[in-house]
């Protein structure tokens, strides 16, 4: 069964306008970890931002935040005034503590495109 | 901080030969990496958990005998494709988690061709 579903097609953004990107996971764990990703063209992975599922407030990274609802286990990450540099694939990823050795589980992606 | 790096970025070889990819945390120790594997325009696919000192642990479906995984050092995971074919050819790329914290941090990944 798939743990993280990230649905939206393909996003253009206009440069300095925000921007939320969907991401729903499964799990029956109480512990587990959220992140987000980047890709640009390049291929590197760049961490982005973290949320813990004990963590009582949104988790914010400068222009990144993230809007965690637990209830409806979904972990939005908003982009705040785009800049072309954001042009990437976003990857949302989730650490369960019943894996072990936080090993993370991929959603297929968002692929964003800023345009000025 | 919390710099992994990746050697090479790119390997064309011929079909049969065996490819080493080297995976390196360069300002902390790891002692879990972790080794991905990304077709164009798909998700990351975890290959296998690589431990320092141990034996790396592998998903369903990954071949142990043909993706060898070495983790000598609290630095240092190497990857290697045993007599790549052209299904190989893929971009693989590792992560390091640093001791106790949460989050993986990648290399800049590894573009294989194989010929």
């Amino acid at each position: 069964a798939q743990k993280i579903t990230q649905t939206q097609p393909g996003m253009f953004v206009q440069e300095k306008e925000a921007v939320t990107l969907d991401c729903t996971y499964d799990t029956s764990d109480q512990s587990y970890g959220l992140f987000w990703y980047k890709q640009p063209s390049s291929g590197e992975m760049i961490f982005l931002i973290y949320q813990g599922s004990y963590d009582e407030q949104n988790a914010t990274e400068g222009r990144y935040s993230l809007n965690f609802q637990k209830a409806r286990k979904s972990a939005n990450l908003v982009i705040s005034a785009s800049q072309l540099g954001d042009s990437a694939m976003y990857f949302c990823a989730m650490r369960e503590a019943l894996y072990g050795n936080n090993r993370l589980a991929f959603g297929k992606g968002n692929q964003v495109v800023v345009i000025p | 901080g919390a710099v992994v790096s990746q050697h090479p970025s790119r390997v064309i070889c011929k079909s049969g030969t065996s490819v080493k990819i080297e995976c390196r945390s360069l300002d902390f120790q790891a002692t879990t990496m972790f080794w991905y594997r990304q077709f164009p325009k798909q998700s990351l696919m975890l290959m296998a958990t690589s431990n320092e000192g141990s034996k790396a642990t592998y998903e369903q479906g990954v071949e142990k005998d043909k993706f060898l995984i070495n983790h000598a050092s609290l630095t240092l995971s190497t990857l290697t494709v045993t007599s790549a074919h052209p299904e190989d050819s893929s971009f693989y790329i590792c992560s390091a988690r640093i001791t106790a914290k949460e989050t993986q941090y990648f290399g800049p990944g590894t573009r294989l061709l194989v010929l």
